[in-house]
């Protein structure tokens, strides 16, 4: 079964509006987790690496006042996409492991539509 | 910079027949190396990963090699069925299975019954 949640599934929302995503990991704690992004015909690309208690690590060209990272408990994850605009609409994945050496699990994903 | 390749956009096998996915590299220190399956309005399912130090690892139907000195790996399912037909994501890791992953564009597999 599903180990990392994410909701919403999907979101249309107009320009300019704030737009928050949620991730959360199931029966287990996630000190870390990843946020990646999707755009079509193109492969997974790390936004940031949302750490519990401390700030998040973003990717070089990844705006870290736009999309804001909240982590704060050992089981959710928020990525708040901020004055979004139509260039932002992609899909949006989360992911965490399980713990030590295990591979990543990722959420469902997120399709935001920015109109 | 494209570090994972996946040169292959689209593969069709009929069931019952070998499926061989591949992937090429760039980056030699890249160190570990798995694949998901993705179905779509899915996230990416994880399905098999391979060490550096190994050249081969079995999991079931699924089988990766990795030719560390051509920097290309390569994922093959035998016997193909139905329901294996998703994309196909590589990724790569540098420092182990803990680090970030750098993924390719994927390959949409197909197998017709």
């Amino acid at each position: 079964g599903a180990v990392v949640s994410q909701h919403p599934s999907r979101v249309i929302c107009k320009s300019g509006t704030s737009v928050k995503i949620e991730c959360r990991s199931l029966d287990f704690q996630a000190t870390t987790m990843f946020w990646y992004r999707q755009f079509p015909k193109q492969s997974l690309m790390l936004m940031a690496t949302s750490n519990e208690g401390s700030k998040a690590t973003y990717e070089q060209g990844v705006e870290k006042d736009k999309f804001l990272i909240n982590h704060a408990s050992l089981t959710l994850s928020t990525l708040t996409v901020t004055s979004a605009h139509p260039e932002d609409s992609s899909f949006y994945i989360c992911s965490a492991r399980i713990g030590g050496n295990s591979p990543l699990h990722f959420g469902n994903g997120t399709r935001l539509t920015v109109t | 910079d494209q570090q994972v390749k996946q040169n292959s956009p689209s593969l069709s096998v009929q069931e019952g027949r070998i499926s061989i996915l591949n992937c090429d590299y760039t980056n030699s220190m890249f160190d570990y190396f798995l694949w998901y399956k993705k179905y779509p309005a899915e996230g990416p399912t994880f399905l098999i990963s391979i060490s550096s130090i190994k050249d081969k690892n079995e999991d079931g139907r699924f089988t990766v090699f990795l030719n560390k000195s051509a920097k290309h790996l390569s994922l093959h399912i035998v016997p193909s069925q139905p329901g294996d037909s998703a994309v196909y994501f590589c990724a790569a890791s540098l420092g182990g299975s803990n680090y970030k992953l750098t993924f390719g564009k994927g390959t949409l597999l197909t197998v017709n019954p």
